[in-house]
């Protein structure tokens, strides 16, 4: 069964530290990813998805297929960084009933 | 444009009471499903609805029914609350036929509480 998993439940950083956050996940064949970021008082959206290769507000997420891993980086974190994030996976078949991981919450200090 | 409506936001229930949870979506979407949050849980499907007029189960269905009254609007239904539903639900929509790479648009969630 695909799984997504994030070994950590908080991660506290400094401001303009780098910050990763871990995603591994378990799935047969090459999955699309997704991170989703849940601000404090607002919706949960997604922040940026595998396909794209984009850098969304500094942030960047790298597939390696050998470590089967989709880490969240940013160089210099921001205190505005500060959220839940998840990590998401598609089904094999179908379309977006995604299962996300236990999410991570990110904590930048001034 | 409101994008994903949820109501109510918030709601205390006493065990053995039943309550429907709403949304509705703006964006002509076809896919429709309904997540709870739990910490240390993540997100889990519940329900999910691929088009109008048809429903299916996710991976924590025991407890709830739903209901797509139509495109726009995805019901959740607590028939007998229990303790174990105290949580947040989140509704959410996406376009459908487009593979994986599926954007989902969540609502602003509903904070229930079980007694």
């Amino acid at each position: 069964a695909q799984r997504v998993t994030q070994p950590e439940k908080l991660l506290s950083v400094f401001k303009g530290a780098p910050v990763e956050l871990k995603c591994n996940y378990s799935y047969s064949g090459s999955p699309e990813l997704f991170w989703y970021v849940q601000y404090s008082r607002q919706r949960l959206q997604l922040l940026l998805r595998h396909i794209s290769r984009e850098s969304i507000k500094g942030f960047t997420a790298d597939l390696n297929k050998g470590e089967t891993s989709f880490h969240l980086k940013k160089p210099f974190a921001q205190e505005e960084d500060s959220a839940m994030y998840y990590c998401a996976l598609p089904p094999k078949r179908g379309y977006g009933k995604l299962t996300f991981g236990q999410g991570t919450i990110l904590t930048v200090h001034p | 444009n409101a994008g994903v409506t949820q109501t109510p936001k918030f709601q205390v229930l006493k065990t053995g009471q039943s309550m429907t949870l709403q949304c509705a979506q703006d964006m002509n979407h076809n896919s429709m499903y309904w997540y709870r949050q739990d910490p240390g849980m993540g997100l889990r499907l519940i329900y999910y609805s691929a088009s109008e007029g048809t429903t299916d189960k996710g991976e924590v269905p025991n407890g709830y029914n739903v209901s797509r009254l139509n495109k726009r609007e995805f019901s959740l239904r607590l028939e007998s609350a229990a303790p174990s539903q105290t949580s947040v639900y989140f509704c959410a929509s996406s376009e459908a036929g487009g593979g994986q790479g599926e954007k989902l648009f969540f609502g602003s969630g509903t904070q229930l509480s079980v007694l």
